[in-house]
């Protein structure tokens, strides 16, 4: 079993839609990170959070430490945030990634 | 942006080939990291570093050394490149914060 499974693998939605991603992991951690691969490749950090909630545009992220959960939100979805949104964990000086979640936003 | 390049950006090599990929940062950040990003397997971390000649294993290190000798720079080596070894390659840095800023990439092809 991975140590960060995400959820779903797949996502297509139409534009103005509610995204939600979901990260479970099994691990313990400092933090957790989300990052978004757009198709040329690149990869960007988007939020690092350790409790509670961020919040960046359009994008929100939550992380339930209890639980061991986090959730990427976009609201208003855009073609233009179709990309990979990888969650991964923070401990012991390393990043675990999970496998990512391919996001499709249809005009 | 964080200053963070690698080179070379694309290489085509042949098996048993010794190859070095290069990382170098204008940050002055004190953690740098390796990783290989396969289909199905997400990003992988092959070797990092926290400081300069401090460096340690990652999951997939078998197959790879590793060397800092400046803060500003991390080299990646392929011994003997093997198929396996074909994928794409991502060095990062990341500060006191553990924020990661990641590099544009390096495919590397072994035939």
């Amino acid at each position: 079993k991975n140590e960060v499974e995400q959820s779903p693998q797949n996502l297509t939605a139409q534009e103005g839609e509610f995204i939600t991603i979901n990260c479970s992991y099994s691990v313990g951690i400092s933090a957790l990170h989300w990052l978004q691969q757009h198709p040329g490749g690149g990869i960007v950090s988007l939020f690092m959070l350790s409790s509670g909630k961020k919040k960046h545009g359009r994008l929100i992220a939550t992380i339930n430490i209890q639980e061991k959960h986090s959730s990427l939100h976009i609201t208003a979805s855009h073609p233009r945030d179709s990309a990979v949104y990888i969650c991964a964990v923070f401990g012991n000086e390393k990043l675990t990634f999970g496998t990512g979640t391919r996001l499709t936003i249809i005009p | 942006d964080a200053g963070i390049t690698q080179s070379p950006r694309h290489k085509v090599t042949e098996t048993g080939t010794p190859v070095t990929l290069r990382c170098h940062q204008t940050e002055n950040h004190r953690y740098m990291y390796w990783y290989r990003q396969d289909p199905g397997h997400g990003l992988r971390l092959i070797h990092y570093s926290y400081g300069v000649k401090d460096t340690d294993k990652g999951e997939v290190s078998d197959g790879y050394s590793v060397s800092r000798s400046k803060t500003e720079d991390f080299l990646l080596t392929l011994e003997s490149a093997t198929s396996s070894q074909t994928s794409v390659y991502f060095c990062a840095i990341s500060d006191h914060s553990f924020k990661q800023f990641f590099g544009p990439g390096t495919r590397l092809t072994v035939l």
